[in-house]
């Protein structure tokens, strides 16, 4: 079975530094991994996601995140944080093969402050 | 607006109530699911329909009880719930078609209160 660590529950940040949300999954298999967003008082938006093929991947708004399958890590990153990013992210994997079902992460809460 | 519609919005009720949550989905997947997020805990998996059949419960207390009665709509029926069920409840969608899979899509949620 799947499961993902968010070791960083909080992250205050500096509008316009970059930030990086960590992540960190267990798997035996390969996974299908994701990156959601979850403004308040909505529901999860997805930003980015890893299947197969460039490690790097590019999502909305800016994000990116580097798949490192030697270190089972989807870390997301951001160059340059807006007001409006402050949301909570959610990395969630999940298996290859049909019928399995997400395991989401925590969440991370990342407060951009001015 | 993401394809998945959830109503209410909001909700609240008292512990004797009966209510139900609706989701719809015009995005032809055929998988939904339900999802409660409390303050401060990781999202729980409630429910799975793939294809109108139930595959999955959580081990959700009975005074849940969903409902699918085509591909594209879902229901939540709650009845004399308690104020720790009071949550953010999350439909989602997905197509899962063997070995392709892109994740899945979220409603904005009910955000239910029980008093």
């Amino acid at each position: 079975a799947q499961s993902v660590t968010q070791l960083d529950s909080q992250v205050p940040v500096f509008e316009e530094a970059p930030v990086e949300l960590r992540c960190n999954y267990s798997s035996s298999v390969s996974v299908y991994l994701f990156w959601y967003v979850q403004y308040p008082n909505q529901g999860l938006q997805l930003l980015l996601k890893y299947l197969s093929g460039s490690t790097l991947v590019k999502g909305i708004n800016g994000f990116e995140a580097e798949f490192n399958k030697s270190q089972t890590s989807f870390h997301l990153r951001k160059p340059s944080v807006h007001i409006s990013d402050t949301a909570e992210y959610f990395c969630a994997v999940m298996g290859p093969n049909y019928g399995q079902n997400f395991v989401f992460g925590p969440g991370t809460r990342l407060s951009v402050l001015p | 607006e993401t394809g998945v519609t959830q109503t209410p919005r909001h909700l609240v009720m008292g512990m004797t109530n009966k209510k139900s949550l609706k989701c719809e989905q015009h995005l032809g997947h055929n998988a939904m699911y339900w999802y409660k997020q409390s303050a401060k805990k990781p999202l729980e998996l409630m429910f799975v329909y793939n294809f109108k059949e139930q595959t999955e419960n959580n081990s959700v207390p009975s005074r849940f009880s969903p409902e699918c009665p085509n591909s594209s709509h879902l229901f939540l029926h709650l009845h004399t719930l308690q104020p720790e069920d009071s949550a953010l409840y999350l439909c989602a969608s997905s197509q899962n078609t063997g070995r392709d899979f892109y994740g899945y899509t979220f409603g904005s949620g009910t955000r239910l209160t029980v008093v």
